[in-house]
């Protein structure tokens, strides 16, 4: 069974420090790999993606992919409390519509 | 654009009621999924349409569970009888099939409570 893992948290970082989200996945098939962000109550959103190797940045977001290890990872710099929030990693499966996703990681950035 | 839109956002019944949830994709979008979120399975997909035709219904819990897109801006989860351990927010979700990065769309979701 294809599985996605994520710490389950909660990750507690200082505001203004480096968050560092980690997935690791099993499908060594799968090819593109997804951040989403869920507050409490509310619907998950699309922060990041990423498909090659290496790192994909957009603005305080950085997204790493290392196919080989099968992990990727999200960092956010300058943490704000605004980013508290449940990460999810979604990554495709068999097919091209399906995502598998983690559980999601509770962050929590404190002032 | 108004996002994907869904209906009721919240919904109590009893146990044995019929419960039927409705959704409207982004206009545009070929795909549409719907999940069902609980604390302790996490984010399950139920089914996915793509061109208003069910492709993969293997998450449909039982026969309890049927959903229906009769067009491509409209698409109703239905669950008839309910019963209490269906109770979760279930979402609504869109995309476009094909691209490579395969995103999806989530509505705001419908929390249901079976009594």
């Amino acid at each position: 069974q294809k599985e996605v893992e994520q710490n389950s948290g909660p990750l507690s970082v200082p505001e203004g420090a480096i968050a560092s989200l980690n997935c690791t996945y099993s499908d060594r098939g799968s090819q593109s790999f997804f951040w989403y962000r869920q507050y409490s109550g509310k619907s998950p959103e699309l922060i990041m993606f990423i498909y090659s190797n290496g790192d994909k940045e957009d603005g305080r977001f950085t997204a790493q992919l290392n196919k080989a290890s099968q992990y990727v990872s999200l960092l956010i710099r300058d943490s704000q409390p605004s980013d508290s929030a449940t990460y999810l990693c979604a990554v495709t499966g068999d097919s091209n519509y399906q995502l598998i996703w983690g559980a999601g990681t509770k962050l929590i950035i404190k002032p | 654009d108004a996002g994907v839109i869904q209906s009721p956002r919240h919904e109590v019944t009893e146990m044995g009621q019929e419960v039927t949830l409705r959704c409207k994709p982004i206009s545009g979008h070929n795909s549409l999924f719907w999940y069902r979120q609980t604390m302790m399975r996490g984010l399950e997909l139920l089914i996915y349409f793509n061109n208003n035709v069910p492709i993969d219904d293997s998450g449909m819990p039982e026969d309890r569970f049927s959903a229906k897109m009769p067009n491509a801006s409209f698409s109703t989860l239905k669950i008839q009888p309910s019963e209490p351990r269906d109770s979760a927010v279930y979402f609504c979700a869109s995309g476009i099939a094909g691209v490579v990065y395969n995103e999806q769309f989530f509505g705001p979701g419908t929390r249901l409570t079976v009594l």
